[in-house]
């Protein structure tokens, strides 16, 4: 069973017409992330959230918001999607593994393509 | 973010040899460490994990190795099956301090059968 979905998995937008991605996890982990990933690159932290604290990367541009309203659910907004946009968006959530250890389950993704 | 993506290197095997990824992380402060396997079009699937206070960790055919020394970890496939192709990442953390989670440059390995 998915313990994070992410939807839509693949959304098409316009340049400049703004974009939501969702999160949802059943996993009730208290720290959720997004990750930008581009083609043949590593994941990219966007910014994460412990409970409803917003941490946000210093290189990560201001078009890109998020919201938290509940434990369950995480918003990643784009404000005004540019071409280099175009990427699989990443949402993770952090628990313990069996040794006590951090372990980040991640969606399968949401993949954005920017016309 | 502590790492800079850049385009994968890439290691092709013969299945049933053994497979042998690289990865150099960046901050030498940090304290956990995990390796991901991502097949196309989905994310990123936990593999296995190591804390720094550890040099070498096994799971079911796969090792990992720390080099805390040059911040080297290596991850080890035994008898590596055709459904072991898939990129392979690194992150890095510092477990109790911080909830960042920084990839290093994944490794794109195609089994040959």
């Amino acid at each position: 069973d998915a313990m994070v979905i992410q939807n839509p998995r693949y959304q098409v937008t316009q340049f400049g017409k703004p974009v939501t991605l969702s999160c949802s996890q059943t996993l009730n982990h208290n720290v959720m992330y997004w990750y930008q990933q581009k083609s043949s690159q590593a994941p990219k932290l966007l910014f994460h959230y412990y409970d409803k604290d917003f941490n946000n990367e210093a290189d990560t541009p201001d078009n890109f918001q998020s919201r938290r309203p509940n434990t369950s659910f995480c918003f990643l907004d784009i404000r005004s999607p540019g071409l280099g946009d175009a990427a699989m968006y990443l949402c993770a959530t952090r628990g313990r593994g069996v040794a006590g250890a951090n372990v980040l389950t991640f969606g399968a993704g949401s993949r954005l393509t920017v016309l | 973010g502590e790492s800079v993506g850049l385009h994968l290197p890439t290691l092709s095997v013969q299945e049933g040899d053994n497979s042998i990824i690289n990865c150099a992380y960046s901050n030498s402060a940090s304290d956990y460490f995990i390796w991901y396997k991502q097949e196309s079009g989905k994310g990123p699937q936990f593999i296995i994990d190591i804390r720094s206070n550890m040099d070498k960790r096994q799971g079911q055919r796969v090792t990992v190795l720390l080099n805390k020394t040059v911040k080297h970890l290596s991850l080890q496939i035994a008898a590596t099956q055709p459904g072991d192709s898939a990129v392979y990442f690194c992150a890095e953390t510092l477990m109790n301090t911080g909830n960042q989670f920084y990839f290093g440059t994944g490794t794109s390995l195609t089994v040959i059968p």
